[in-house]
């Protein structure tokens, strides 16, 4: 199993440029997440999915959009970059059991300048 | 507003010695705590959670503590190993639907 992936691993984007970062576990995983973590700071849980066709928004979910139409793929999606969006963003998932653990992937550094 | 709070930002401790991280939080409607490492450059991998039924749970090295009247939990690692060296965060939900991280705990471990 690769478990949750993430690409691209780095990206530098233009204010007001858009982009979408792609995210794939193969765990048969219900439930998936996206976060942010600001240097220094914990994370922050921008929107979720109990399963596909279901997302609602977390935190800090503003200037972010996304979908689920598999069990498999949450990509999220920035419409308009902004600079306050330059963060390292996590993809995670679990299952509906278990020690309510999550499966992190390794992570997207983006920078928006 | 922070819901789950880390107040030491880092923490050494001598290899073969007890390592203590501590977090706060503020939603007493929180019913599952867990810890995670962060290594750079890595996404956290999950260690230990303890459900709020529970007052400790404990994994080999690793021991969390949580006390519910004081909205506090901790984690021990006894031995500390060189290789625990790394960025610890509590997290915290209610549920399985939001989770809230601390800003987490930098420990060295000195061989």
């Amino acid at each position: 199993n690769a478990g949750v992936t993430q690409t691209p691993k780095f990206r530098i984007l233009k204010i007001g440029q858009s982009m979408t970062l792609q995210c794939t576990q193969d765990m048969n995983h219900n439930y998936m997440y996206w976060y942010r973590q600001d240097p220094g700071m914990g994370l922050k849980l921008i929107y979720y999915s109990v399963g596909a066709g279901i997302t609602d928004k977390g935190e800090v979910p503003n200037g972010y959009n996304v979908s689920r139409s598999t069990t498999e793929d949450f990509p999220l999606r920035l419409e308009l970059a902004a600079p306050s969006q330059t963060s390292v963003y996590f993809c995670a998932s679990s299952y509906p059991s278990g020690q309510n653990e999550q499966f992190f992937g390794p992570g997207t550094r983006l920078t928006v300048l | 507003d922070q819901q789950v709070k880390q107040n030491s930002p880092s923490l050494s401790v001598q290899e073969g010695r007890i390592s203590i991280l501590n977090c706060d939080y503020t939603n007493s409607m929180f019913d599952y705590f867990l810890w995670y490492k962060k290594y750079p450059a890595e996404g956290p991998t999950f260690l230990i959670s303890i459900s709020s039924i529970k007052d400790k749970n404990e994994d080999g090295r690793f021991t969390v503590f949580l006390n519910k009247s004081a909205k506090h939990l901790s984690l021990h690692i006894v031995p500390s190993q060189p290789g625990d060296s790394a960025v610890y965060f509590c997290a915290a939900s209610e549920g399985r639907n939001q989770f809230y991280f601390g800003t987490g705990t930098s420990l060295t471990v000195i061989p």
